[in-house]
């Protein structure tokens, strides 16, 4: 079982549709992140949240809209995405003012763009 | 900017046998931490075991322990009686601890494989 969940674990989605990517946890945790995961290769970063404000945005080309409504929630609003943008997309959260805390992870959406 | 670097794509252990993954990083910075995840085919990152720098002593959680060797900036994975859940990719991370948000940086990974 894991304590962040992403919905839904699969996506196939148009050039030209919207869609939106949810993550939830209930730890208390205050700080949430974004990762962008490709086949056999590492997770990388896409943003990160701390205290519901955007942080970190690693350059992330604008079809990409991530939101925090609130401590809980994040998600990431996808709109007019390209056939290279099909990956794994990873949640995760941490606790924001103990350093020792690990990321916790969802189980991810994969993401199919036609 | 720090890096982490796995030189093992792939490494294979019969079962009940140990294998160790290797873990190579650089940084300027005098306090961090590092983890291993390991990821199965089920995609969730799964944290294994993760060290503080300031710490000399190796960390250990079971069948999992590390080799953590700060002036090398090495950190390796040692699972001993491997077991066929062990299978994944293993992936090494550093993570810098001036605040509690700071990301994980991760290096390319490992995939192991257990043989029956």
């Amino acid at each position: 079982d894991t304590e962040v969940t992403q919905t839904p674990k699969h996506l196939v989605m148009g050039m030209t549709n919207k869609k939106s990517l949810k993550c939830e946890q209930h730890m208390g945790h205050r700080a949430m992140y974004w990762y962008k995961q490709k086949a056999k290769k590492p997770p990388e970063l896409m943003f990160v949240y701390s205290y519901e404000k955007l942080s970190i945005n690693e350059s992330v080309p604008s079809r990409f809209s991530p939101e925090c409504p609130n401590s809980s929630l994040l998600n990431l609003h996808l709109h007019a995405l390209q056939p290279e943008d099909s990956a794994l997309y990873l949640c995760a959260s941490s606790h924001q003012t103990d350093r020792s805390s690990p990321l916790h992870f969802g189980n991810g959406t994969r993401l199919t763009v036609t | 900017a720090q890096t982490v670097t796995q030189s093992q794509p792939e490494m294979s252990v019969q079962e009940a046998e140990t294998v160790t993954l290797s873990c190579t990083y650089d940084t300027s910075e005098s306090d961090y931490y590092l983890f291993w995840y390991k990821q199965p085919p089920s995609r969730q990152m799964i944290l294994v075991i993760r060290q503080e720098a300031y710490k000399q002593q190796n960390a250990t959680e079971n069948r999992f322990s590390v080799n953590f060797q700060k002036a090398a900036k090495s950190f390796s994975l040692k699972i001993s009686d491997s077991q066929l859940g062990d299978a994944a990719m293993y992936f090494c991370a550093y993570r810098y601890t001036n605040s509690g948000n700071t990301p994980l940086v991760f290096g390319k990974g490992t995939r192991l494989s257990v043989i029956a």
